[in-house]
């Protein structure tokens, strides 16, 4: 099974910093990974699909980049919407694996 | 608009088994695969199973491979999962998402989940 390994687990910000969130994979999943925002009590929304596309409709402060089996989730200017958990996930094979999920808490 | 509606959770003695039901309107269903995704109290997102648009391939994690069962019924949009020797361990909501394609593609779509409690 592919592991995916989130960094990370909790971070704490303000309202207009600059995040960064960090998935690895345990071996190559190509571009197959996507990004879910989920707010409590809500089903998780998908962000960022094959790395980088913006999914329809999800502010432009939102940004996905990879490097190898490195992918990377940015967040240009926090804004109070964005408090939320994220979670990465390969699609590349089944099963499906997601990372352990990051918590963004106000600071 | 796409819609996915899980039912069936509730509360099930230990041992015991449950059948969830999820049913998908405002899209051509047949043409997208679809899994099953648990999250426990407090916990992680953790894939359940899958099952191709055709329904002629099935997936299903280890922690529930051999007592699940996943099928689903493209003249009626559902797909089912029925789960048996149910722990404590299977308490969570299970949501149903669809992936873009007929067995690819990130889960676009997210059902707003049933909660399923194990406990005596």
């Amino acid at each position: 099974d592919i592991q995916m390994t989130q960094s990370p687990s909790t971070l704490s910000a303000s309202v207009g910093d600059r995040v960064t969130i960090t998935c690895r994979a345990s071996q190559s999943i190509s571009r197959w990974l996507a990004w879910y925002q989920q707010k409590p009590g809500k089903a998780p929304k998908p962000l960022i699909y094959e790395a980088s596309v913006l999914e329809s409709g999800v502010p432009s402060r939102f940004s996905g980049s990879t490097s190898g089996t490195e992918f990377i989730l940015t967040i240009s200017s926090l804004q109070p919407d964005d408090f939320a958990t994220y979670y990465c996930q390969q699609y590349n094979d089944y099963p499906l694996t997601f990372g352990g999920g990051t918590r963004v808490e106000i600071k | 608009e796409v819609q996915l509606l899980a039912s069936g959770g509730g509360l099930v003695p230990p041992g015991g088994s449950l059948r969830l039901s999820c049913a998908a309107s405002g899209f051509t269903f047949s043409s997208c695969a679809v899994s099953w995704v648990r999250q426990a109290p407090g916990k992680g997102l953790e894939w359940v199973s899958g099952i191709s648009g055709s329904g002629s391939s099935k997936y299903y994690a280890e922690s529930v491979k051999g007592r699940s069962t996943i099928s689903r019924d493209n003249s009626k949009n559902t797909v089912d999962l029925q789960v048996s020797s149910l722990s404590a361990e299977d308490t969570a909501v299970y949501y149903c998402a669809k992936r873009i394609g007929d067995n690819w593609g990130f889960l676009d779509y997210w059902g707003q989940g049933t909660l399923v409690t194990v406990s005596s």
